[in-house]
């Protein structure tokens, strides 16, 4: 059964350093997502990504964020000068077209800032 | 969309049906149901979604009631990995991308 994928699973990082997390999705899948989770809290979500490009985000994807889909196979997540409080699980999920189906979610990356 | 509302905690008997219910009493026409349940420190996972018909799948079933306002996700025979956190969802798919938009949920812990 195909699957989103992500790596790493795990990240440690140095407050203020950038990270990337990364994901691949669903090969024929077309709308691409980030969500994240802090822990005991709810699932929320970043942004949402189309034809290369942003087709919605929350007030919580602040400048401090970015996507992209270099190779038109990975889809990543880019934050840059982290802070202690961007501490969660980040969830990629991915679907075959808007507004139609289910959303197919990868397994997240926790990522610990320290 | 339209708000829901469910129980933050449910436990059913391993092998029995799990009927989780949701309140959606301001739901419009357009907006479907869609029901996720996220296993601890997993990503959510879909289950099922309807409109205002009756759905089977193989995971689950889900029961809309006629006026709408309010669907049943039933698990016929919860199994010990069926624990988890259910999220009943109700979005509007007639424009937009969709962007599954997650609450509480209930908790359902199934026991031996």
């Amino acid at each position: 059964e195909p699957e989103v994928t992500q790596t790493p699973s795990h990240q440690v990082t140095q407050m203020g350093q950038e990270v990337i997390l990364r994901c691949v999705p669903i090969s024929n899948h077309l709308y691409f997502y980030w969500y994240r989770q802090i822990l005991g809290q709810k699932v929320e979500f970043l942004v949402s990504f189309y034809n290369n490009e942003i087709s919605e985000k929350s007030e919580i994807f602040d400048d401090q964020f970015s996507v992209e889909r270099p190779d038109g196979s990975n889809f990543t997540l880019k934050i840059r000068s982290t802070k202690l409080e961007d501490s969660a699980m980040y969830f990629c999920a991915s679907s075959p077209f808007p507004g139609g189906t289910e959303a197919f979610f990868g397994q997240g990356t926790r990522l610990t800032v320290v | 969309d339209a708000k829901t509302t469910q129980p933050p905690s449910m436990d059913c008997a391993e092998g029995r049906a799990a009927n989780l219910p949701c309140n959606h009493s301001t739901i419009s026409g357009n907006e479907y149901v869609y029901w996720y349940r996220q296993i601890h420190s997993q990503g959510p996972q879909y289950i099922i979604h309807g409109l205002k018909n009756n759905e089977t799948n193989e995971m689950a079933s889900l029961i809309i009631t006629e006026d709408r306002k309010s669907s049943t996700l039933i698990l016929p025979h919860a199994t010990l990995r069926d624990t988890a956190v259910y999220y009943c969802i109700v979005r509007d798919l007639s424009g937009g991308s969709y962007i599954p938009t997650f609450g509480r949920g209930t908790s359902l812990i199934v026991h031996p």
